[in-house]
């Protein structure tokens, strides 16, 4: 069964160092995904991608973050300069269609550790 | 106050029992997900409702949209449905996903 994956699965870095979030979404689906959990906090959306373009993002994507389809199969988030708040699981996600018309296929995640 | 709000926060139940989980909200939705998020943090999608009823084995989520609320079933609970639920709705406006803090369920044997 086709499924999201997402790599590294924990990532530990620096505070002020710049970290990439990598996801490959599901092969044939067009609508990608990032969300944040801070540990014992509710997820929260972060940015939605289609066409090669943020379709909605929230308060939190603030111009630390970009996200990226580099190469057709790739979806990536970075953060340019971490802090130590951005510590989190980041979740990404795809869906065929546009939600609320599909559901949503999630990665394992990413826990990020920022020192 | 929050967008999203479910109840109750923790449960604890024998295995074999009837459990619900309700979720509240309070904006314009296009559609409400529950969605299940194991201990080792993995989510996944049980339903999408925008009305009505759905059925999956020994799941049920059934929606008001009057009254915006919803309900996850679970019959004949097992150890193995241990998780954390979480409803999420689609927000109309923008169609961002608003979650819900989640309810922690434990069924003991």
């Amino acid at each position: 069964e086709p499924e999201v994956t997402q790599t590294p699965s924990h990532q530990v870095t620096q505070m002020g160092q710049e970290v990439i979030l990598r996801c490959v979404p599901i092969s044939n689906h067009l609508y990608f995904y990032w969300y944040r959990q801070i540990l014992g906090q509710k997820v929260e959306f972060l940015v939605s991608f289609y066409n090669n373009e943020i379709s909605e993002k929230s308060e939190i994507f603030d111009d630390q973050f970009s996200v990226e389809r580099p190469d057709g199969s790739n979806f990536t988030l970075k953060i340019r300069s971490t802090k130590l708040e951005d510590s989190a699981m980041y979740f990404c996600a795809s869906s065929l269609r546009e939600i609320p018309y599909n559901e949503q296929f999630f990665g394992p995640g990413t826990r990020l550790t920022v020192l | 106050k929050n967008e999203v709000e479910q109840s109750p926060q923790n449960l604890t139940a024998q295995e074999g029992e009837f459990i619900t989980i309700n979720c509240s909200y309070s904006v314009g939705i296009s559609a409400l997900h529950w969605l299940q998020q194991h201990p080792g943090g993995g989510i996944v999608s049980l339903f999408m409702l925008s009305s009505g009823k759905k059925k999956h084995g020994r799941l049920i989520a059934t929606i008001n949209i009057q009254e915006k609320h919803s309900s996850l079933h679970i019959t004949a609970s097992h150890p193995r449905d241990s998780a954390v639920y979480i409803c999420a709705v689609v927000r109309d406006s923008n169609y961002q996903l608003i979650w819900g803090a989640g309810t922690k369920l434990i069924i003991k044997p």
